[in-house]
């Protein structure tokens, strides 16, 4: 399996900051990285899709970058309802696979 | 707006089999994949595997000899069978649609709530 390593595994950082998240991946996978945000008792919402497009909806605060092994996730400035775990995935290979997750605190 | 909706039932015996439901409202399940992934409390996101509308699937290798995944698209409804589950299997299951692009590349765009599955005697 392909092994997905998010940093850090936790954040805690004022509102109004930008916050970056990484996502290594064990081997190549293109440009198959979708970014999800997951609030607590909710189901994760699709927030980049194949690395680097913004899903529908989704504010443009939100980016990602990245090919191959190593993708960024950012929140250009942090609001209070982003306060969430963020994970990783890959859909280059079976199985897919999510990072262990990130976990964004306001400070 | 397409809505998903896991049902089952929320306690299974060990050794028993976990049978969940996905129904499917405001959009086709057709020309779809619909995806299962779990969640163990506190703890990140497992794919499960996948089924298409016509039936293909995908399964995790970790899963593969336990899982069965069937779709009745005159129900718009996909279902999950896992047997001789453990205290392990105790997790939230979702159901999510993935959407593959033209390009081959997909996302997991809608999801249900999740459902709470306890293996417990």
């Amino acid at each position: 399996d392909i092994q997905m390593t998010q940093s850090p595994s936790s954040l805690s950082a004022s509102v109004g900051d930008r916050v970056t998240i990484t996502c290594q991946a064990s081997q190549d996978i293109s440009y198959y990285l979708n970014w999800y945000q997951q609030k607590p008792g909710k189901a994760p919402k699709l927030l980049i899709y194949d690395a680097s497009n913004l899903e529908t909806g989704v504010p443009s605060r939100f980016s990602g970058s990245g090919f191959g092994t190593d993708f960024s996730f950012t929140i250009s400035s942090l609001q209070p309802e982003d306060i969430a775990t963020y994970y990783c995935q890959q859909h280059d290979y079976f199985p897919w696979t999510f990072g262990q997750g990130t976990e964004v605190e306001i400070k | 707006q397409v809505q998903v909706q896991e049902s089952g039932p929320g306690l299974v015996k060990p050794s028993e089999t976990l049978s969940l439901t996905c129904t499917v409202s405001g959009g086709s399940i057709s020309d779809y994949y619909w995806t299962w992934i779990r969640q163990p409390a506190g703890k990140g996101l497992e794919w499960i595997g996948r089924i298409f509308s016509t039936g293909t699937t995908n399964y995790n290798p970790s899963l593969k000899s336990r899982v069965t995944m069937s779709v009745d698209t005159s129900k718009r409804q996909v279902s999950l069978r896992l047997s001789s589950v453990v205290a392990a299997d105790t997790a939230v299951y979702f159901c999510a649609r993935e959407r593959i692009a033209v390009s081959g590349t997909s996302a997991l765009d809608f999801w249900g709530q999740g459902i709470l599955v306890i293996v417990s005697s």
